[in-house]
């Protein structure tokens, strides 16, 4: 079975800084673009960034650009997001999603994780 | 930036055929993914690449694109299809930003 568990979500003050992590299990996690996507209390979906299955290529929403770094394990098929100078804006649930296909990393999510919960707040 | 929009709501009675869109200027050249979201949930891929449907989801959903709106379909939507849709896209240019429309709550009734 196709799993995603995500860990690392806390509350934080502004101007922190915190790493959330995604463990991937059931598929041949090097193979797979990975993605985060947010979601803030009562709000719509957001796309924060993606990065290549060798991790080579990464891609950020302008509204987390240069505040937070997404890396990836491929030996510990695990997905990472840093994510420095947080805003009170950045409480969200944080998920993981794996791409659809291996062919293109524009591929859509077919897989997503339940999510970890960041609150940044004083 | 780029945007993809939807309506904020949608409502049918249980049985009717229920169409939500998402419009966008690069839909010609990119593919839309459709996500279903229940309370509580995480969201669910329903209808992938426009019109295709992952194993396990109802025949009764389906999609299409043409020029810049794409559009989920729910024929004979059922009481357990309500739920938040949105529809995820890239932007056309170099960047390979993702996107997802503001989302279409759906209310079966």
């Amino acid at each position: 079975e196709v799993q995603l568990v995500e860990s690392g979500g806390v509350v934080v003050q502004p101007g922190g800084s915190l790493r959330l992590s995604c463990a991937a299990s059931g598929f041949t996690f090097d193979d797979y673009t990975m993605h985060w996507v947010r979601q803030a209390p009562g709000k719509g979906l957001e796309w924060v960034s993606l990065i290549s299955w060798d991790g080579g290529s990464t891609y950020y929403a302008d509204s987390v650009k240069g505040r937070f770094t997404i890396s990836r394990d491929n030996s510990k098929n695990s997905l990472y997001l840093q994510m420095n100078s947080l805003r009170t804006e950045d409480t969200a649930l944080y998920y993981c999603a794996k791409a659809m296909t291996t062919v293109t990393v524009l591929s859509g999510m077919d897989v997503w994780g339940q999510g970890t919960t960041v609150t940044v707040s004083s | 930036s780029y945007e993809l929009t939807q309506p904020p709501s949608v409502s049918v009675s249980p049985g009717q055929t229920a169409r939500i869109t998402c419009s966008g200027d690069a839909l010609p050249k990119k593919y839309a993914y459709w996500y279903q979201q229940k309370s509580g949930q995480a969201p669910v891929l329903v209808i992938y690449e426009d019109s295709k449907r992952p194993s396990g989801i109802p025949e009764r959903f389906s999609g299409s694109s043409s020029g810049t709106m794409a559009t989920l379909t729910i024929s004979g939507a059922q009481v357990e299809d309500e739920a938040d849709y949105y529809c995820y896209s890239t932007d056309s240019s170099g960047n390979h930003r993702g996107v997802f429309g503001g989302g279409t709550k759906l209310t079966v009734l």
